[in-house]
């Protein structure tokens, strides 16, 4: 079974300043999608960027970009600028990409809590 | 475009009681997904749908039921509840292999 680990429970960072969160997973699969997910106090989650497992760019959305290393099963995602608004728990998560219809289920990690300090 | 809608946004259910939970989605996703969200974790995948008239369990079903009658409605029934049960429960669509896009959520309370 697939797992998702992200060790940091809690993160703080000054604004305007850069900050990473960490996430390992652990998979047998050689091709999938890897997603950080947001969730703001209001408990929507959003969709902050994802990287599918097959293309070694590392993909990018504005001031969020991650390093994905498939070698070592890491995916951190790194939040330039920071900004007041970025304050949220981030989850990382996990997708298998096969032909099976239970293939495109999420594994979540337990979330990384981001705190912006002005 | 609503994207994903559910009802209601909050309830207080005592122990033994009922309910169904309602999700909405305007996007014509073939896959829809109950998550429960326990304090302080992950999402955990409760049952999917992969269209109308076919549903799966995921990692926590026992307890909970679904059905899938048409493409847009996917709603979670809970059956005697439990405090057990008293988490926060975000349905989620998504076109076939896909992101999944999130609703709002129900925060659930099982007194």
């Amino acid at each position: 079974a697939q797992t998702v680990t992200q060790s940091q429970p809690e993160m703080s960072v000054q604004e305007a300043e850069t900050v990473t969160l960490s996430c390992t997973y652990d998979t047998s699969e050689s091709d999938y999608y890897l997603f950080w997910y947001k969730q703001p106090p209001s408990r929507q989650m959003i969709l902050v960027i994802r990287q599918e497992a097959y293309k070694q760019q590392n993909a990018t959305e504005n001031r969020f970009s991650v390093n994905f290393q498939k070698a070592a099963k890491s995916f951190s995602l790194k939040i330039s600028d920071s900004q007041l608004g970025d304050a949220a728990m981030y989850f990382c998560a996990y997708r298998r990409v096969n032909g099976e219809t239970s293939g495109s289920r999420l594994t979540f990690g337990e979330g990384t809590q981001l705190t912006v300090n002005p | 475009n609503a994207g994903v809608t559910q009802t209601p946004k909050f309830r207080i259910l005592k122990i033994g009681q009922s309910m169904t939970l309602q999700c909405t989605q305007d996007m014509n996703h073939n896959y829809m997904y109950w998550y429960r969200q326990d304090p302080g974790m992950g999402l955990k995948l409760i049952y999917y749908s992969v269209g109308a008239g076919i549903t799966d369990k995921g990692e926590v079903p026992n307890g909970y039921n679904v059905s899938r009658s048409t493409t847009e409605d996917f709603p979670l029934r809970l059956e005697l509840a439990a405090p057990s049960q008293t988490s926060v429960y975000f349905c989620a669509s998504s076109p076939i292999l896909d992101t999944q896009y999130f609703g709002p959520g129900t925060r659930l309370t099982v007194l």
